[in-house]
Formats: C-alpha cells, structure tokens, sequence
C-alpha cells in the first residue's frame, strides 16, 4: 500500500523567511508519480508539480524548488523569500501509473503555511 | 480553456436525503476523480471513472456511487446522508491518452448535513 507522511502539521514565518516542507513517501513500486499541490483558503486544489520516480533532477520555479530523494523516499518542497499569498495548505501526493494514465492521488495530511507580514 | 467545474457550490442537506454533486472535467479530459475532504480526515479518494466506467473506488460504503456521461462529465450520488458526510467533495480530471499524468481539480462542493 501507499502512504505519504508530512509530518510538520502547521509552520509559521514572517515574509521572506525561506521554508521547506518535508514529504516523506512510501511505496513497493519502481515506477510512481508525486505531486504537490497549493490549497489556499477558497479550496481548489492548485497542481505545482509533478515528478516521475525515474527522474530525480531537483526542480526550481522561481521561489519554489524541489528536492527528491530515492534513497530517503523523500520530496521536499522549498519556497524561498516566502510572501503572505503563499499562505495556503500544502499537500504532497503519490499515484501510481494505470493503463498509460495515472492511478487515484494519495495525499498527505497536508502542511498549513502561515506568512506573517 | 476552461478548468474543471463543479456544481453546486454549496450543498445543505438533512440526515437521510440523497444529494447529488456534478463534475464536467477540462475538454479533453476521459478521467474524473472524487475526492472527500472532511475536517480531520484529510483528502480521501472516493471514485475514478474513465471513458464512462468506474476504474477503482476507495474505502467508503456502497451509498457513495456516481457515474460517467457519455460526454465525460460526471455525477456523485450520496444516499441515506448522515452527519459525517459533511465535507468538501472535490473533482479532479486527467487525460491519460496525452500521458498527462497530473489531476485538475475543481473548486468543489461544500456538502452540509444537518
């Protein structure tokens, strides 16, 4: 079975403080998919990223950067110079491949980031 | 292009009605997905419909069941509602024949039973 562990249920900054949310994931399959999205307080689900488990290049985008790890079974998620709109609840997902898609998200308990002014 | 959308916004329902949630996923889109969002639980997979069957279903009991339409939108029933059922019920889209491996998902249905 799947499950991914964000073990920091809530932090708290002041604008422009660099923070790192921990995603830590477990699976027996070789081929997976993780994700992390952005739920700010209206509730849609905002897609960030994706990343295949063949493919461990980090990623930046701007503020936001991210660190996989296979040997940690880690996902790690880092905004930097964070600002009040990045206020938001962070969830980190995992799916599996099916029939050329992609199988149901299993999520995180999800990580509530507070940007204090 | 037009996200996925969801209907009704908000949803106030007593103990033992049936309610009914919509979802029309991103043109091109064949997969739909429900999620249940309740306080405490976190995000749970409900259901994943693609070209019109049901592909897999999570943990919940046979009163949650929905459908896909010919034109890829979808439907989530929820008979005999019981207070736990209060929750937010996201819909997500997916196209698999582009391998486009990421879920769109919509603003959501705020479901309330009293």
């Amino acid at each position: 079975a799947q499950k991914v562990t964000q073990a920091q249920t809530e932090i708290s900054v002041v604008e422009k403080e660099d923070v790192t949310l921990d995603c830590v994931y477990e699976t027996r399959d070789t081929t997976y998919y993780l994700f992390w999205y952005k739920q700010p307080p209206s509730g849609e689900l905002v897609f960030l990223i994706r990343r295949n488990s063949f493919d461990e290049q980090n990623e930046i985008s701007g503020r936001y950067s991210w660190n996989f790890q296979k040997s940690t079974s880690s996902f790690n998620f880092t905004i930097t110079a964070s600002q009040v709109v990045d206020s938001a609840v962070y969830f980190c997902a995992l799916s599996l491949p099916y029939q050329g898609g992609s199988e149901k998200l299993v999520f995180g308990k999800g990580t509530k980031l507070t940007v204090n002014p | 292009e037009a996200g996925v959308t969801q209907s009704p916004t908000h949803l106030i329902k007593t103990r033992g009605q049936q309610a009914t949630l919509r979802c029309s996923p991103i043109s091109g889109h064949t997969s739909v997905y429900w999620y249940q969002q309740a306080l405490g639980l976190g995000l749970q997979f409900l259901l994943w419909y693609d070209e019109g069957e049901e592909r897999n279903r999570g943990n919940f009991p046979p009163r949650f069941s929905g459908r896909q339409f010919p034109n890829y939108s979808s439907e989530l029933n929820v008979n005999a509602l019981e207070l736990e059922d209060s929750a937010l019920y996201l819909c997500a889209s997916s196209s698999r024949h582009h391998k486009v491996y990421e879920q769109y998902f919509g603003p959501g249905t705020r479901l309330t039973v009293t």
